[in-house]
């Protein structure tokens, strides 16, 4: 059981350039979220998805999208990379279904560095 | 507005006790969840408060006050491979989690 996977595990990109990240569960979660992490702000949410079919941004959407074709597979792309895009990027998923209990299940992270 | 506030760092000795604090103001609450992260890993689920009172697993402890905002966790026998930092965060009645920026706990010999 792998739980939730994330590729690649590490990346540096030129700016301007377009980099798809990609999360993969077998957990057959409802929910999934794409966070970044920096230094001394903690984790926050870019989007989230409640269940296959649907997204919603989150707090800093901007720069990025996503989509879920299916229940196991939440790809993020950055459709041209900016350095302020550097950052640690975990991707998590959740039962969901309802208010409440809500455990976050994370990812390893991709540490993406933009030049 | 939504705030979630942590102590940056704390430091403590192996084999003693440490009291992390949160404190969080938001528009809905439905539960605290504590999360404990090493250093270049991912958050692993520690704790999960709904109700005041306090939670005991283990070594860990968590505590809710939801009348006042505040939750800390409890960390017993400190060891080593407490080193980490640990992040509070809230659930406000949807999916979301609304996160503190984490504290860092260094352990001493």
């Amino acid at each position: 059981i792998a739980g939730i996977t994330q590729a690649p595990t590490s990346q540096i990109l030129a700016a301007g350039r377009r980099m798809t990240l990609r999360c993969t569960q077998d957990m057959r979660h409802n929910a999934m979220y794409w966070y970044r992490q920096d230094l001394g702000l903690g984790l926050r949410l870019i989007h989230y998805s409640n269940t296959a079919g649907t997204t919603g941004k989150g707090e800093v959407p901007d720069g990025y999208s996503v989509s879920r074709a299916n229940t196991d597979d939440f790809p993020l792309t950055l459709a041209s990379a900016v350095p302020s895009q550097t950052s640690v990027y975990f991707c998590a998923s959740s039962e969901g279904g309802g208010e409440g209990y809500n455990e976050q299940f994370f990812g390893p992270g991709t540490r993406l560095t933009v030049l | 507005g939504q705030n979630i506030d942590q102590p940056t760092e704390m430091t403590a000795t192996e084999g003693a006790i440490v009291q992390i604090n949160c404190t969080y103001q938001t528009s809905g609450f439905n539960g605290l969840f504590w999360y404990q992260q090493h250093a270049g890993e991912a958050p692993t689920f520690l704790s999960y408060n709904v109700l005041d009172g306090l939670e005991e697993k283990g070594r860990f402890s968590s505590f809710l006050s939801r009348s006042k905002g505040y939750s800390y966790l409890l960390l017993k026998e400190l060891q080593m491979k407490d080193s980490a930092s640990y992040l509070c965060a809230v659930t406000e009645g949807n999916y979301q989690l609304i996160w503190g920026a984490g504290t860092k706990l260094i352990i001493k010999p």
